[in-house]
This record gives C-alpha cells, structure tokens and sequence, in this order.
C-alpha cells in the first residue's frame, strides 16, 4: 500500500531533550516536506528536499533540521526543543514539487 | 511572496444544502492551487488541483472549484452536501520556481453540516 508513514504519532518530552520524528514513503517520491499544523494558522511549511541531499528552508525553519540521505527518508530533528515548538507535524511526499503531495497521519509534539 | 487567504473560519451548512468555501491567493505568476479535506484526528486529503487548462476543476467526493485569474480566487463549491462532509477544509497554493518550491496553506474552514 502507498502510504507516508511518521514516528512516532505521540510524543511527550521535555525542554532541551533532542528528538528525531521519522518520516518514510514507500513511492518513490523526489519531493518530501514537512509541516506543523497550529490552531488558526493552517499549515506552515518547515523545510522540504527536492531529492537526495537537497534540502531547503520553508516558512518556519527556526529551531528544525532535516536530513535526507535516503529517497525514502526524511527525518525532522529538533536538536533542543522548546515549549513553543508543541504542535502537531505533518511529513508529506510528492512526484516533483508540483505534485500532488501525499500526507503522512501526523505527529502530536508536547514539549514540556 | 505568495499567500492564501480563506475568509471563513467556520461554515454551517444543512444537509444536502449547497455549498461555497472561499479562497483567494496571492502570487505572481501563475499558481498551482489545491484544496485539501481534513477530518477530525486525521491527515490531509487532496480534493481537487488545478494547474493549467479548464479552470473548472472536478474533483473527488462531488466537489469543484473554479479558478478565476481576475479575482484571483479558486472557491470550492458543492451542490449537495452530506453529514460525512463535516471537516476543516484547506486552500493552498504551490509555487515552482527554478528548483524552489513551497506549498503555502490557507487557514482553514471548518465545516459543520446540521442534520
């Protein structure tokens, strides 16, 4: 089955702990992004890749890195999270840029 | 720098009423635009997208949207809404420029359909 696939769907953890959300497509997508999702302000775009080792900023990038090694896989780490980065984060993957892009179930951050 | 806007954040509508949700976008060139549904404690599903060509874009669950360059507007529109339609529904607009590309979102209408 076709999917985006995130982990984990539930975290809780504390000032400063790093944490790695993985996100995984099985489609062979070139385009991979991801998203926080807060109430009122719709989704915000974070960082997104073209292809292997390309990677690029979005809206709101601060306090996020990305990595894309592999086509599959496009991890989003937070290296010292804050309580303000608590939301709910969306990895998503596409055929090229302008493509249609299929949404991973998302992730509920809690950062304490 | 492109932007979406949708007017309402929340809709009300009767079953197998019709049905309008609003968007307009900013940007310069010509824009990809999509409409997105997402239920509650779900992802995002795609509706419908437009690229170039009819502006009248047919899409998934019976619903359209119209692309109009002059109002730089692609409202979402369907005849007969059901119970199941219940959702918060997104416009967004894709740029491409080069090798750019980002996907802004509209803040959302949340849908509710009153038996």
């Amino acid at each position: 089955e076709a999917q985006v696939t995130q982990n984990p769907r539930y975290l809780i953890t504390v000032t400063g702990k790093k944490l790695t959300v993985t996100c995984s497509q099985n489609m062979n997508h070139e385009y991979m992004s991801w998203y926080r999702q807060d109430p009122g302000l719709g989704l915000r775009q974070i960082y997104y890749s073209m292809n292997v080792e390309v990677t690029d900023k979005g809206d709101v990038p601060e306090g996020y890195k990305v990595s894309r090694k592999e086509k599959r896989n496009f991890p989003l780490i937070l290296e010292s999270p804050s309580p303000n980065q608590t939301s709910l984060y969306f990895c998503a993957s596409s055929f090229g840029a302008g493509g249609t892009q299929y949404f991973g179930p998302g992730t509920r951050l809690l950062v304490l | 720098a492109q932007s979406v806007t949708q007017p309402d954040i929340h809709i009300t509508v009767s079953e197998g009423a019709s049905l309008e949700l609003r968007c307009n976008y900013s940007y310069g060139a010509t824009p990809y635009l999509f409409w997105y549904v997402q239920s509650p404690g779900q992802g995002l599903q795609l509706l419908l997208k437009y690229f170039s060509g009819d502006t009248l874009v047919q899409g998934i669950k019976g619903f359209e949207a119209e692309f109009k360059r002059s109002q730089s507007s692609f409202n979402l529109r369907k005849p007969s809404v059901h119970w199941s339609d219940a959702a918060e529904y997104f416009c967004a607009v894709g740029a491409l420029t080069g090798t750019a590309s980002k996907l802004t979102f509209g803040t959302g209408t949340r849908l509710q359909v009153t038996l």
